[in-house]
């Protein structure tokens, strides 16, 4: 099973909104990535936030990460029609495996 | 410095034929992982390989198997294909440190008739 769950599912908002994805996961982590997926394409890498931070920002991103939890959330300020796309959390769990485990998505979309 | 590159982009194969993907990683990566997005299952997993060695393999059938070359690029293999192997493949490199980023491939969409 995924590591990862995400919520909501589908996201839609009108630009210049702010958007706000949810990750929950199971187990231990070295760190926690977001990317980012249009249409079916490759996935760009977001932002990395390790297991000892709480908080970091990129741009108009902004990620937060609680580990008591098991929970991270990403914070997208300002959204334009371009940030239409699949948001994933995927996390780098703490054992020797050396893969990641992706959560199930939200699809957003960003109304012009 | 150039992305990570896979060939082809898009493959079209009936059942029972084998397919080789193949993914070249950012020049100075040695890690090489492999991933299967489908509609059903999500993103999943495949193998991961290191210094032409695989280190981890997901819960994918022997059908599925990769190899790594000296200068890192890697390929990846299906045989007998099946309706269900219809998925997007992804490759992702990253330098040797674990726990760091992986950057994905564009990806190999993969259509089974």
């Amino acid at each position: 099973s995924q590591q990862g769950e995400e919520d909501p599912q589908a996201l839609s908002i009108q630009e210049g909104e702010n958007a706000t994805m949810n990750c929950s996961y199971k187990t231990s982590i070295n760190n926690l990535q977001w990317y980012r997926q249009n249409s079916g394409r490759g996935l760009v890498h977001l932002i990395l936030i390790r297991s000892n931070e709480r908080e970091k920002h990129s741009g108009r991103l902004r990620v937060t990460l609680d580990t008591s939890k098991k929970s991270s959330s990403l914070l997208i300020t300002a959204s334009r029609a371009a940030d239409t796309a699949s948001y994933f959390c995927a996390t780098d769990v703490m054992d020797s495996s050396y893969k990641l485990i992706f959560g199930s998505g939200t699809r957003l979309l960003v109304r012009p | 410095k150039a992305g990570v590159t896979q060939t082809p982009r898009y493959l079209i194969k009936t059942r029972g034929q084998q397919v080789t993907l193949s993914c070249s990683p950012i020049s100075g990566h040695r890690s090489v992982s492999w991933y299967q997005q489908t509609p059903g299952q999500g993103l999943q997993f495949l193998f991961e390989y290191f210094s032409e060695t695989q280190r981890n393999k997901g819960n994918f059938p022997g059908r599925f198997s990769g190899r790594q070359f000296s200068n890192s690029r890697s390929e990846m293999n299906v045989s007998t294909l099946e309706l269900g192997d219809s998925a997007l493949y992804l490759c992702a490199s990253r330098l040797v440190v674990e726990k760091e980023t992986q950057y994905f491939g564009p990806g190999t969409r993969l259509l089974v008739l």
